[in-house]
Order: C-alpha cells, then structure tokens, then sequence
C-alpha cells in the first residue's frame, strides 16, 4: 500500500513568491495535518483537516493556507515567501484527529 | 515552561549498551503520546505509541507516568542501527489548536 505521498520533494524559490505543496494521504485515512521542520528543531503544527474541515492551525501567519480536497488530499499554500520560510514541509496522515500520523518524504523548500 | 520537553543529548553509546530517553509534557489534558523515530533528513516515523500501563516492543520499553507528565523510552541492546533522533510527541484533547506536539528530538549515535 503506498503510504503518504509529498510533490515535490525539493523546490527553491525567491523571497514574494508564492508556493503550493501537495499531499496523498494514506488510502483510507481522512485526516490530513502540515507541520514546518527547521534544523535541529521538531515539527510544528501548522494545520489539521478532517474531514475536508479546518480542525486546528497552528501558531503561523495568515500567509500560511491549506484546504483538503474531497479525496482527502490536501495543499499547504504559503504566500509572500520570506527567508525564514525554508524548511522541511512534512504532511501526515491519520484515520481520525488523534489517531498515530504517519508522514510523508517531505518537501524541502529553499528561500534565495 | 515548553510543552514538551526531552533530554537535551546527544547520546553516544556503544552497541550493546541500554540507553534511556525521558519526556515531559505539560499539558495534564494530554491523552495520547507517541515516540517517533527520525533520522537524518528524513521524516519521522512511529516507533510506538505509549500506554499508561507501559508496553514494550522488542528491545523498546515504553512507560508513562501520568501523575508526573513523564513519558520515557528504554533501548536494550543497542544496534548501530538505532542511530537516529528520538521524538517525543504529545496530543492533547484538550490543547486547543495543536493536535500533535512535538519535542525538539534526542539524538542517539550508538558507536561500534
């Protein structure tokens, strides 16, 4: 069974730009969630959707959006891209809001 | 106080040796916790979940204590295999917007 899927898997962009990150969760689990990992720090949460809904956001900028397709995939949208915006991009996914999530490779973003 | 909190490390230990990691957390509401295991860029992956009454996984001993919001992950036998950063991760039902926290990891280099 293939697990959580991320595209892509490594982009570079400059600082104003706009990006879009894409997630497959795992066939049957209806709970997606984002998390931003920078070195040497673990993830934070940035949004949970079950359901198609909006079900927590974490401590980031409006810049920060996402939204869950009626597949159950998902995109993190980030706008405005700052320096400080480079990170690991991981999505997770669960069968429920607070079962174990299992995440994906990731999307490693470069700000220039 | 930060809402998850681990060994600072790094651990270095040679293989065969029994090593500990301890967690604690903050929020009492808290009702699920994981140990996730991530090595260098890649994502995490689940090594267990952990249940009041301790459980154990192979050479993997997981205990929580409840009354102390302490969490901890025993290693016996160490492999070099297990060389990699250990997450603590804490959900909470009731803390608000953040389904899954995280601690900023434990790294263990097991040495031959």
């Amino acid at each position: 069974d293939a697990g959580v899927t991320q595209s892509p898997t490594h982009l570079i962009k400059t600082r104003g730009q706009h990006v879009t990150l894409r997630c497959s969760p795992i066939s049957g689990h209806k709970s997606v969630s984002w998390y931003q990992q920078v070195l040497g720090q673990g993830p934070q949460f940035i949004f949970q959707y079950y359901e198609k809904e909006e079900r927590g956001r974490g401590n980031f900028p409006d810049r920060f959006s996402a939204r869950q397709f009626p597949n159950y995939s998902s995109e993190l949208n980030v706008n405005a891209l700052l320096l400080g915006d480079s990170a690991l991009y991981l999505c997770a996914s669960s069968l429920g809001a607070n079962q174990p999530q299992h995440f994906g490779d990731g999307t490693r973003l470069s700000i220039l | 106080r930060k809402e998850v909190e681990q060994d600072p490390g790094p651990f270095n230990v040679p293989e065969g040796a029994t090593v500990a990691f301890n967690c604690t957390y903050s929020n009492s509401a808290s009702q699920s916790f994981f140990w996730y295991r991530q090595d260098c860029r890649k994502e995490p992956k689940l090594l267990m979940s952990v249940y009041s009454s301790g459980n154990e996984d192979g050479r993997f001993t997981a205990q929580l204590n409840r009354a102390s919001q302490y969490i901890s992950l025993l290693i016996r036998d160490s492999k070099l295999s297990d060389s990699a950063t250990y997450l603590c991760v804490v959900n909470g039902l009731n803390s608000g917007n953040t389904p899954l926290v995280f601690g900023k990891g434990t790294r263990l280099s097991v040495i031959a």
